[in-house]
């Protein structure tokens, strides 16, 4: 069965500086999707970032960029010059394409930017 | 586009009571998920459509909950009797396909809260 772990449940950063939140997951398939997901305190899931297994190239938008190590499977978020409405709850999750479209969650990392 | 819309986006009603919970997925979106959250055990698929049909709903937590989705723009979760036990954020989202490459999108979320 496929896991995803966040082993930082808080995290802090001053504004404007860089962060990075870890993702690790575990699967024996070898095409999949990953994605992380913002919840501010609006308690909306909104998606950050998106990044397809078979593709080397690692994600970025704007100021979102991931680390995407397949063989350690390793899914990082970075964070560059982090603005106060960043803070929130980040949700790496795992999609596979056996047959099941469910997204396994890993258990989210709190980030709050500090000003 | 308008996104997922939820209703309604709080409830609060006695334990025994029947609830009902509403989605209207985007447009165009023929996969629609039913997720609970609460700080316990995270975030919980609880039931997923596609083209309208129930596919997985070994998520839904016993008998009193049931979902359904009589149409492409509309679906409902119901819990009947509610219990304190039940008290969590709903997600309602929806996703193009059942591709992985297609991410889902989640609504506001209805708070709910048995007393």
């Amino acid at each position: 069965a496929q896991t995803v772990t966040q082993s930082q449940p808080e995290m802090s950063v001053q504004e404007a500086e860089t962060v990075t939140l870890s993702c690790t997951y575990d699967t024996s398939e070898n095409n999949y999707y990953l994605f992380w997901y913002k919840q501010p305190p609006s308690r909306q899931m909104i998606l950050v970032i998106r990044q397809e297994a078979y593709k080397q190239q690692n994600a970025t938008e704007n100021r979102f960029s991931v680390n995407f190590q397949k063989a350690a499977k390793s899914f990082s978020l970075k964070i560059s010059d982090s603005q106060l409405g960043d803070t929130a709850m980040y949700f790496c999750a795992f999609l596979g394409t056996s047959g099941t479209y469910k997204y396994i969650f890993g258990t989210g990392t709190r980030l709050k930017v500090l000003a | 586009d308008a996104g997922v819309i939820q209703s309604p986006r709080h409830e609060v009603t006695e334990m025994g009571q029947e609830v009902t919970l509403r989605c209207k997925p985007i447009s165009g979106h023929n996969s629609l998920f039913w997720y609970r959250q609460t700080m316990m055990r995270g975030l919980e698929l609880l039931i997923y459509f596609n083209n309208n049909v129930p596919i997985d709903d070994s998520g839904m937590p016993e008998d009193r909950f049931s979902a359904k989705m009589p149409n492409a723009s509309f679906s409902t979760l119901k819990i009947q009797p509610s219990e304190p036990r039940d008290s969590a954020v709903y997600f309602c989202a929806s996703s193009r396909g059942g591709q992985g490459n297609q991410p889902q999108h989640f609504g506001d979320g209805t708070r709910l809260s048995i007393l």
